[in-house]
This record gives structure tokens, sequence and C-alpha cells, in this order.
């Protein structure tokens, strides 16, 4: 089964900087998908950013880009400039290229200070 | 386009009571997500429909929920009775598609506190 592990619990970066959410997960397949979800205190799940496993260049979404190191399993998330709107909670996640279903990690809730 | 659309946002009952959540999908999603979140965890998927069909429900406790999506739509997670290990978010979610890789879109959940 896949699994996805995200070790650290909380972060904090200080507003304007840049801080890196680390995440790693295990699976036999070669095709699948890759995602950071942000959840705020409303609890709504918001997509950050995806990555399709098939595709070498790093995705970017404005201020957020992703480090994915295939070989090593390992998908960790940069936000650039840091703003106070992005205090919340991140999770990984993963979906297998034979189905549907969005496996996550246990989350980060990261803080910003002003 | 609206998005994910659930109510109730919040409910509070007693132990052995049953509870209802209804879900509204973004319009043309034909697959909809029940995912249950504990506090401090990831969501976990409870039962996944291609419109009418439940394809995946292996992680739906079948005792005591019971869920159903008729005319493709809209959908109805119900727990009876609850217990108190079933407090928890209980996320919807809604995607163009069971193709892998698609976009999930998510609702804002029903808070659920068992006393």
């Amino acid at each position: 089964a896949q699994t996805v592990t995200q070790s650290q619990p909380e972060m904090s970066v200080q507003e304007a900087e840049t801080v890196t959410l680390s995440c790693t997960y295990d699976t036999s397949e070669s095709d699948y998908y890759l995602f950071w979800y942000k959840q705020p205190p409303s609890r709504q799940m918001i997509l950050v950013i995806r990555q399709e496993a098939y595709k070498q260049q790093n995705a970017t979404e404005n201020r957020f880009s992703v480090n994915f190191q295939k070989a090593a399993k390992s998908f960790s998330l940069k936000i650039s400039d840091s703003q106070l709107g992005d205090a919340a909670m991140y999770f990984c996640a993963y979906v297998s290229g034979a189905n549907s279903k969005l496996t996550f990690g246990k989350g980060i809730t990261l803080s910003v200070r002003p | 386009e609206a998005g994910v659309v659930q109510s109730p946002r919040y409910k509070i009952i007693e132990k052995k009571q049953p509870v209802a959540f209804w879900c509204n999908p973004i319009s043309g999603h034909n697959t909809l997500y029940w995912y249950r979140q504990n506090l401090g965890q990831g969501p976990e998927l409870l039962i996944r429909y291609e419109n009418e069909e439940a394809v995946d429900d292996s992680q739906l406790p079948k005792d005591r929920f019971s869920a159903e999506r008729l005319k493709g739509v809209d959908s109805t997670l119900k727990i009876q009775p609850a217990e108190l290990g079933d407090s928890a978010v209980y996320l919807c979610a809604s995607s163009l598609g069971s193709v892998p890789g698609n976009t999930i879109y998510f609702g804002e959940g029903s808070w659920l506190t068992v006393v």
C-alpha cells in the first residue's frame, strides 16, 4: 500500500522569508501524481500544486514550487516570500495512476511570524 | 462556479443518536468522495462514487455508516448509531471523472461532535 510521510508536525517562518515543507512517499508504482493541499482553519482543502510523476520538471505556481526527487521518493514544497495568509496546515497527498484514491500524509502546521 | 457544498457545517449529538450529512458536488462532476478527518490527521477515504455507483467503499464501517447518491448528483452520509469515536470532520469532494490526477475539489466539511 502507498504511504505518505510528513515527519515535521510544525514549522515557523518569518514573513517574506522562504520555507520548505518535507514529504516522502512509498510506492512500487511508476505512474502516479503528487499534490500539496492547504487547509486553513475553515477546514476546506485547497489545492496548492500538483506534480505528475512522469514529468521531470518541477511544478511551479507563483510563490509555490516543488522539489520532486523521484528516485528518493521525496516531494518537498517551497514557499517563497511567505505571507501571513500562508499560515495553515499543509498536506502532501498521493494518487496512483491506477485509481483516483487520494492518500494524505498527517500534515504540517505552518505559522508565519509578522 | 459554485464549489462543493456541504451541510450542516456543525453538528453536536449524543452518542447512539443518528446523524446525516449532505453534499452537493460541483456541477458536472460525476465522481464524489466522502473523507473523514480526525483531529491532527490527514483525511481518509470512506467511499467513492462514480455517478450512482459506489466503486470503493472498503473503508466505510458498514455496521453503522451508510451512504447514497441518488441520481448521481447529491449524496448523503449517515451514521446510526453514532459513537464517541465518530467525532471528526467529514469532508465531501468531487472531481470531473475518475481519471487519476484529476483535481479533487473539497467542501468545507461537516464538523461532528459526539458527546
